[in-house]
């Protein structure tokens, strides 16, 4: 099974600062890694598939990049509706598997 | 759209199916997944089952307890859920999956399951 590992666990932050968020995979996935947005009460949110390609409708202040074992998503200027959990993904084989998260908090 | 049904309060060792009813796209053609979220948790890959449903894949945590069907006339999506256990309490969403993306592009909003004495 492949562990994806993110960090940090959580990050404070301020409106428009840039958020840095890490998922580290315990063997190569290639590009075969997403990455979803949940806030509270809410299902996710597809934001970033194939590790950098955004999904429909999502807004270009996010990015995804990495393959193989290192990705990371980053949001280049916060806004009030991007302060939510951050979850990374893999489908690269079975089980599928998905990151432990990363709450971004508003400092 | 899709929407989840079947949730509630089940006793260990119980049955529960949990349903998703999509809408508004070609379901058939579609790959879908299950995933959980215990309650303060992460996600948890569930279930998997092809758009023809010839091919199938659990999480080892259910393996053997769960089983996932389709039924493509009725736009439908099921999980037969048995030999439950507390650690199965959570909330269960039906995702569909994009074969192009590689990812979950629709989600439903989710069914609780408990299982508890």
């Amino acid at each position: 099974e492949i562990v994806l590992t993110q960090s940090p666990a959580t990050l404070s932050l301020s409106p428009g600062e840039r958020a840095t968020l890490s998922c580290r995979a315990s063997q190569g996935v290639s590009t075969y890694l997403a990455w979803y947005q949940q806030k509270p009460g809410q299902s996710p949110r597809l934001l970033i598939h194939n590790a950098s390609k955004r999904a429909t409708g999502i807004p270009a202040r996010f990015s995804g990049s990495g393959s193989g074992t290192e990705f990371t998503l980053t949001i280049s200027s916060l806004e009030p509706e991007d302060f939510a959990v951050y979850y990374c993904q893999h489908r690269f084989n079975w089980p599928l598997t998905f990151g432990g998260g990363t709450k971004v908090e508003i400092k | 759209q899709l929407v989840e049904s079947g949730g509630g309060l089940v006793q260990p060792g119980g049955s529960l199916r949990l349903s998703c009813a999509a809408s508004g796209f070609s379901f058939s053609i579609y790959e879908m997944n299950w995933v959980r979220q215990a309650p303060g948790k992460g996600l948890e890959w569930v279930s998997y089952i092809s758009s023809g449903g010839g091919h199938i894949h659990f999480a080892d945590s259910v393996k053997g307890r769960f089983t996932v069907s389709r039924d493509n006339a009725g736009n439908s999506l099921f999980l037969q859920m048995n030999s439950l256990r507390a650690e199965d309490t959570a909330v269960y969403f039906c995702a569909r999956e994009d074969d192009y993306f590689d990812a979950f592009d629709i989600w439903g909003q989710g069914t609780m399951v408990t299982v508890s004495s």
